[in-house]
């Protein structure tokens, strides 16, 4: 069963607007990871942000928050005041506490429109 | 700090032909692994270890071998390249979340693999 799904294959979105990239998961564990990356088109794989299963707030690294619902398994990341730079292939992970790997949506790409 | 070094950055192989894809981490994480990613498929994994002397197979191992000699180096051996092997392959590396902590990765740069 996928663990990671990310539903929107492809995105436009206008620059300056604010971006919602969707990312549901699958555990059955208590205690895990959730993460985004980021892969621009030069190639390299960019860590964005980390939400913990246990942190009660929804994390945040600048223009990046993780809206983290719990009950509903979903993790999506906010962009918020979009830039042309922004455009780049996503993925949400998740790593389970007591596995030793991380498993990878198969991402979204975002495309910013000037 | 270099980080996570993937070596070489391009290769072109014909079927049938051995390669090792490099990869060493100086950050001194227990936990190393190895994806390729294709088009509209993610990042799959394909071995991965958990320290030196450990290693283990990820969802798409075959054709592809590892070993873990050192904590640092963590090569991928392909012994007899073929076509569906074309891909980007990505190292990565964290600490052991036996640490008690989630830790995300690092990666390589990545190597764009074509076989002919």
């Amino acid at each position: 069963a996928q663990k990671i799904t990310q539903t929107q294959p492809g995105m436009f979105v206008q620059e300056k607007e604010a971006v919602t990239l969707d990312c549901t998961y699958d555990t059955s564990d208590q205690s895990y990871g959730l993460f985004w990356y980021k892969q621009p088109s030069s190639g390299e794989m960019i860590f964005l942000i980390y939400q913990g299963s246990y942190d009660e707030q929804n994390a945040t690294e600048g223009r990046y928050s993780l809206n983290f619902q719990k009950a509903r398994k979903s993790a999506n990341l906010v962009i918020s005041a979009s830039q042309l730079g922004d455009s780049a292939m996503y993925f949400c992970a998740m790593r389970e506490v007591g596995d030793d790997k991380i498993i990878f949506g198969k991402g979204t790409r975002l495309h910013i429109l000037p | 700090n270099a980080g996570v070094t993937q070596t070489p950055k391009f290769q072109v192989l014909k079927t049938g032909q051995s390669m090792t894809l490099q990869c060493a981490q100086d950050m001194n994480h227990e936990y190393m692994s190895w994806y390729r990613q294709d088009p509209g498929m993610g990042l799959r994994l394909i071995h991965y270890s958990v320290g030196a002397g450990i290693t283990d197979q990820g969802e798409v191992p075959n054709g592809y071998n590892v070993s873990r000699s050192t904590t640092e180096d963590f090569p991928l051996r392909l012994l007899s390249a073929a076509p569906s092997q074309t891909s980007v392959y990505f190292c990565a590396s964290s600490y052991d979340e036996d640490r008690g902590e989630i830790y995300g990765y690092t990666f390589g740069s990545g190597t764009r693999l074509t076989v002919v």
